[in-house]
């Protein structure tokens, strides 16, 4: 069940540079997207989120880009620094209905900025 | 600010005993969810809980498995009769309340590393 697909499992960038992270879904049920950072041994830790009535949602260095007729999304970190270092999860969700809207995550690709 | 905790932070046990796992979630958040990761896979979710009972579980949480909120800060994961499958990271997380057809995020905690041998 690959509901949320991030095909590249690993990214090298140049500190400085733009990284781009893709992610992409096959359920149409699901509305409200995330993009998680983690670092080993630790949670995952919340990055930014956009809605499916938006197509861009920028916060600082970070820009989530989605493309709902191509159900792809992507994460924009520019510039790039060498703490961005880490795994970046990928996950959706369906439109709160009153439930508790379980996330369901991708497979998660591995940045490293390089000095 | 405020942040999930989870402890213990590393739990080690012999196959066939039981174990609990605790979380304490942001304290004005009403969901509540477990995730866990098995090693070089992907977050998987377990379950989650609103207004004292389960809203959703995944196939993976069978009767080995429960979930209790024993007062108005905790929320537990019990595994009963552990198996080496059930090795894995566990994530607690928290969301609040939205209204008007919106979704919150949730927050996670640090994970508890359990360890079935």
């Amino acid at each position: 069940d690959q509901q949320v697909k991030q095909n590249s499992p690993s990214l090298s960038v140049q500190e400085g540079r733009i990284s781009i992270l893709n992610c992409d879904y096959t359920n149409s049920m699901f509305d409200y997207f995330l993009w998680y950072k983690k670092y080993p041994a630790e949670g995952p830790t919340f990055l930014i989120s956009i809605s499916s009535i938006k197509d861009k949602n920028e916060d600082g260095r970070f820009t989530v880009f989605l493309n709902k007729s191509a159900k792809h999304l992507s994460l924009h970190i520019v510039p790039s620094q060498p703490g961005d270092s880490a795994v970046y999860f990928c996950a959706a969700s369906p439109l709160n209905t009153g439930t508790a809207s379980k996330l369901t995550f991708g497979t998660g690709t591995r940045l490293q900025v390089m000095l | 600010e405020p942040e999930v905790t989870q402890t213990p932070s590393h739990q080690v046990t012999q196959m066939g005993q039981e174990v609990i796992l605790r979380c304490v979630p942001i304290s004005n958040h009403l969901y509540f969810y477990w995730y866990r990761q098995i090693l070089g896979q992907k977050v998987e979710f377990l379950v989650s809980f609103y207004n004292n009972e389960i809203s959703e579980k995944s196939e993976i949480f069978d009767d080995q498995f429960s979930v209790e909120r024993p007062d108005g800060s905790n929320f537990t994961l019990k595994i009963r009769s552990t198996k080496l499958e059930d090795s894995a990271m566990y994530f607690c997380a928290s969301r609040r309340r939205t209204s008007g057809g919106s979704t919150d995020t949730q927050y996670f905690g640090p994970g508890t590393r359990l360890t079935v041998l």
